[in-house]
């Protein structure tokens, strides 16, 4: 079965700094990485995935991952943290073939300071 | 386009009652899951169906999960009885087809068993 874990339950920056959080998978094939954003009392929106072209995927409200096999991870980065940022985040895998579902991570709460 | 739409959005019930969740997809996504979200974990997929049939609901405990999606539109999620562990966010996504598509988010339904 293949599952990510997220390092971090909490990660808190200062509005202007490097958001950095971090996904590592276990995945016995080339996998399917998406990254999520919650919203407090909304549903999860797509940040960006990862399809086995590029290894770096640009998405949504700056932010980007990096596929790299050799680490197994797919970290999210976004240069300039702005408050809106604030959040929870989820790195998600896509798992099975001929039916496919998500598997997601315990997710990072992003706190942003003034 | 209208998004997933869910409802009702909070419920509290006592321990073994009963409870019903409401969703109805993007117009013309074939394919419907439901969420569970306990509070500190990444969703857990529930069932996930392709038109009106169930592709997955490993995840479903059957003996008191029960859920139907009739003409393969809207669909509805039951608990009977509830149990205290039940509590949760219970969402609702949508795609296209099974295959590699965004899943578009339901707000969810914040379930509270006492």
């Amino acid at each position: 079965a293949q599952s990510v874990t997220q390092l971090g339950s909490h990660v808190s920056v200062s509005e202007g700094a490097l958001v950095l959080l971090r996904c590592n998978y276990s995945s016995s094939v080339p996998p399917y990485l998406f990254w999520y954003v919650q919203y407090p009392n909304q549903g999860l929106q797509l940040l960006l995935k990862y399809t086995s072209a590029a290894t770096l995927v640009k998405g949504i409200n700056g932010f980007e991952a990096e596929f790299k096999k050799s680490e197994t991870s797919f970290h999210l980065t976004k240069p300039s943290a702005h408050m809106s940022d604030a959040a929870e985040y989820f790195c998600a895998v896509k798992e099975g073939t001929g039916f496919q579902k998500l598997v997601f991570g315990t997710g990072t709460r992003l706190l942003v300071s003034p | 386009e209208a998004g997933v739409a869910q409802s009702p959005r909070y419920k509290i019930i006592e321990k073994r009652q009963s409870v019903a969740f409401w969703c109805n997809p993007i117009s013309g996504h074939a394919t419907l899951y439901w969420y569970q979200q306990i509070l500190g974990q990444g969703p857990k997929l529930l069932i996930q169906f392709q038109n009106n049939g169930v592709v997955d609901d490993s995840q479903l405990p059957k003996d008191r999960f029960s859920a139907e999606r009739l003409k393969g539109v809207d669909s509805t999620l039951k608990i009977q009885p509830a149990k205290l562990e039940d509590s949760a966010v219970y969402l609702c996504a949508s795609s296209l087809e099974q295959g590699f598509y965004e899943q578009y988010f339901g707000p969810g339904t914040r379930l509270t068993v006492t």
